[in-house]
């Protein structure tokens, strides 16, 4: 099984609208990183939740990671053609390394305008 | 605001050719991170270099990787005969401690023929 899944793997909205993808561990998150992906492009850098019931925000995107530390969310506010693309969690799920990011399968967001 | 830069964007390669991807991390930054992702899968990472030495690396890298750092500001993945599975984006990302997110470049497009 997958250690870190998302879902919804696909998702159009009209722009305007709110939106929430959700990661899932199956093991305890020790750091949890949003980020987002054009086609064909790098990875940049949304947020990163460490603590059990964190809430942070930029923009119009919130993310939150729960109390048990085994799932995020990250919620768009009044969606725009800017937030289309692939977002992707990321996760530190060994408590000794810090080393290597584990990634989701990504959500890949569509916005209509 | 400072990014890490790779080179080049695309490399096309004849199977069992050796191909050197480069990467100028970020300045101050102090971990080094090799990541590959298949074309329609998902991100996985392959090595972490820290202190001039290999802190950890995945299943993935095998014999035929390597990573360097020659200098001050490059870092270099080594494939050392090519195989068309090699074929992927490969992105370098960097951090500047432990716990602390990763910052990615824009990744190298690696065809093997």
């Amino acid at each position: 099984s997958q250690e870190l899944e998302q879902s919804p793997q696909s998702l159009i909205v009209q722009e305007g609208k709110n939106l929430t993808i959700n990661c899932t561990s199956s093991k305890t998150l020790y750091g949890l990183y949003w980020y987002k992906q054009k086609y064909g492009e790098g990875l940049i850098f949304l947020m990163m939740l460490q603590k059990g019931g964190e809430e942070k925000s930029h923009e119009k995107i919130t993310a939150k990671l729960d109390e048990k530390k085994q799932q995020s969310s990250l919620h768009i506010t009044a969606s725009q053609p800017s937030h289309a693309g692939i977002y992707l969690c990321g996760a530190d799920i060994t408590k000794t390394s810090y080393d290597k990011v584990i990634f989701g399968p990504g959500t890949s967001l569509s916005v209509i305008p | 605001e400072p990014e890490v830069t790779q080179t080049p964007s695309h490399q096309v390669t004849q199977m069992g050719q050796e191909v050197i991807l480069r990467c100028v991390p970020i300045s101050n930054h102090l971990y080094f991170y090799w990541y590959r992702q298949i074309l329609g899968q998902k991100v996985e990472f392959l090595v972490s270099f820290y202190n001039n030495e290999i802190s950890e690396k995945s299943e993935i890298f095998d014999d035929q990787f390597s990573v360097e750092r020659p200098d001050g500001s490059n870092f270099t993945l080594k494939i050392r005969s090519t195989k068309l599975e090699d074929s992927a984006m490969y992105f370098c990302a960097s951090t500047v401690g432990q716990g602390q997110p990763q910052h990615f470049g824009d990744g190298t497009r690696l065809s093997i023929l």
